[in-house]
This record gives C-alpha cells, structure tokens and sequence, in this order.
C-alpha cells in the first residue's frame, strides 16, 4: 500500500513565479492536510481538506495561497507570486477520519531564488 | 502561552542511557497525543500514541501522560545512536474537524 505521496521533492522557483504542490493521500483516506516547516522549527498547520471541502484554512496566509482537494485526482497547494520567505519544506499529511494520527508524506522543499 | 511546548534542548546522551523528552500543552479538552520523529531532512514518523493516563510501552519506547497536569512525555531506554534525530510532541484536540498541533521539537543526539 503506497504511502503519501507528494511531488515534485525539490522545486526551485524564481521570485514573482507560481508553485504548485501536488498531494496524493494513502489510499482510502479522505482527510489531507498541509503542513509547513521552516529550518529548526516545528510543523504549521497550514489548511485542512477532504474531498472538495476545504474544512479550516486558519494557517494559510490570506493571500497568494490557495488550496484544494478536488473529488477526482491529488490535493494541491498553490503559491502565487512567490517570494523569498515562501521556502521551506511542504509536508503533507493524510487520515481515514478525524481523530486518528496523520501519515506525512516525504515533503517538497520549495527553494525561491 | 504556545498550545505545546517543548522548551528543553538539544539533549545529548550516551549510548545505552535514558533519553527523556518532555511536552507540556495548554488546552485542557486535548484528548490524543502523539510522538514524531524526524531525521534531517526527512518527513515526521509516527512513533507513539497514548490517549489515557499513565505509560504505554512500545519496545524501548514509553510514553507517559498527564492530563491533569497536561504534559505527555517520550522516555527511550538504551539509547542507540539511530536514535539521534528531532522528536515532534503533537496533540489533537477533539471534535470533527480538529488539527493536529506540533510543539517546535527536541532534538536529541546520542554519543557512540
């Protein structure tokens, strides 16, 4: 049984230019959840969806990041207009239901030059 | 106050010794903890969960609860270099759509 699965691991982009993280959950489990890490910090919780729903985006940022888990296909976050302070490691995660621990993914680390 | 807190570190041990790590949280209605580990540049491994007071053994692995005094702790016994990586304390608060919340981590490392 595949785990999570996220692509691509390492993605370089140039200030001003959009990234787009792709997010394929273990099989069956129907809750994602993004997560993101800077350099000797911990996990922030970014935004939690299930299928078509996004349920609390209270960690994303207001603007230029958008998020979505679509009925058919991976969960992808979207990053408008990157800037320096966008690079960190992109985890995510994924549950059969609420209340049960998450399963991460090997992350993307985005890099903006 | 930070909902989890891990204030304690780096930790350093010698092998074959005890390793503590420590996590205290700040909402009391928390019902799920859990233990992490990350090595450098690597995603977070689940290692253990304890939902009721007291200990849970797993292997050289214990986890200890609290409630009342809301920490939840990792204990491993004979340390083994394999050991030296970045421990993430997260607790889930109950309800339908809760979020798991991570404390900044401990990193311990463990002398040969």
């Amino acid at each position: 049984n595949a785990g999570v699965m996220q692509n691509p691991r390492h993605l370089v982009r140039r200030r001003g230019q959009e990234a787009r993280l792709r997010c394929s959950p273990v099989k069956g489990h129907s809750h994602v959840y993004w997560y993101r890490q800077l350099p000797e910090e911990g996990l922030k919780f970014m935004v939690y969806l299930q299928k078509e729903n996004i349920i609390d985006e209270s960690g994303m940022p207001k603007e230029r990041f958008s998020a979505e888990f679509p009925k058919e296909g991976p969960s992808i976050l979207r990053i408008q207009q990157v800037v320096r302070g966008d690079s960190a490691a992109y985890f995510c995660a994924s549950s059969p239901g609420t209340e049960t621990a998450l399963h991460f993914g090997n992350g993307t680390r985005l890099t903006v030059t | 106050q930070k909902e989890v807190e891990q204030n304690s570190g780096p930790l350093s041990v010698p092998e074959g010794a005890i390793a503590s790590l420590n996590c205290t949280y700040s909402d009391r209605v928390s019902q799920s903890f859990f233990w992490y580990r990350q090595y450098s540049g690597k995603s977070p491994e689940l290692i253990m969960s304890i939902y009721s007071n007291g200990d849970k053994e797993d292997g050289r692995f214990t986890a200890q609860l609290n409630k009342a005094s809301q920490y939840v702790s990792l204990l491993i016994r004979d340390s083994q270099p394999s050991d030296s990586a970045t421990y993430l304390c997260a607790v889930l608060r109950p309800g339908a759509n809760s979020k798991l919340t991570f404390g900044k981590g401990i990193t311990l490392s463990v002398r040969p």
